[in-house]
């Protein structure tokens, strides 16, 4: 059964950082490009990052961009995303999600984790 | 960014009728569709790709249509479980993008 399990979130100040992480198993990890997905209160989601298999080719909505770090540890299973200079709009529920495609990325996300809470306020 | 417009934005149904919620893509999207249902404080889920390939697991009830710019998610013969806000999001051009969302609650 695959299974992704996200931890790291909370709350922090605006200009803060926090480490998200994803733990994947039931499947073969460094076959698949993963992504993250958030959503804030209320909203849909909202593409965030995605990285392929072999960690060669990531990718950012130009919201993030410059400020967060999508990257993987295919010997731990492993999946973060480093984020720096919160803003209060960075607010949502963060999900780790498995990219149907083997290899690269197509951004159809066949499993998603429970997701884990980032509040960014003062 | 692909615009994803979805509707309605909430409908109210009865167990046992039939639900069509309408997805438009601008511009179009071929066929490179998804649909997601999500409950409250759950995470997404996925129903349907390509615009009408079932995920596994998905009961039959749950079918999907079109291609281009407008799409149609249909639920026949609603069951309590059905009740949920839906999605759409359109992996044909990058950045992926998502639609409104449908909320369809008990009559």
């Amino acid at each position: 059964e695959v299974q992704l399990l996200e931890s790291g979130g909370g709350l922090v100040q605006p200009g803060g950082t926090l480490r998200l992480s994803c733990t994947a198993s039931g499947f073969i990890f460094n076959s698949h490009a993963m992504n993250w997905v958030r959503q804030a209160p209320g909203k849909g989601p909202e593409w965030v990052s995605g990285i392929s298999a072999s960690a060669t080719d990531t990718y950012y909505a130009d919201s993030v961009t410059g400020r967060f770090t999508i990257s993987r540890d295919n010997s731990k299973y492993t999946l973060y995303l480093q984020m720096n200079y919160l803003r209060v709009e960075d607010t949502a529920i963060y999900y780790c999600a498995r990219d149907w495609n083997y290899g690269g990325l197509i951004y159809y996300f066949d499993y998603w984790g429970q997701g884990t809470p980032v509040t960014v306020s003062s | 960014d692909i615009q994803m417009t979805q509707s309605p934005s909430s409908l109210s149904a009865s167990v046992g009728d039939r639900v069509t919620i309408t997805c438009r893509a601008s511009p179009g999207i071929n066929n490179w569709l998804a649909w997601y249902q999500q409950k409250p404080e759950r995470a997404p889920k996925p129903l349907i790709y390509a615009a009408s390939t079932l995920q596994s697991g998905v009961p039959s009830r749950f079918s999907g249509s079109g291609s281009g710019t407008d799409f149609t998610l249909t639920i026949n013969s609603l069951q309590p479980e059905d009740f949920a806000t839906y999605y759409c999001q359109q992996y044909n051009t990058y950045p992926p993008t998502f639609g409104g969302g449908t909320k369809v609650e008990i009559q």
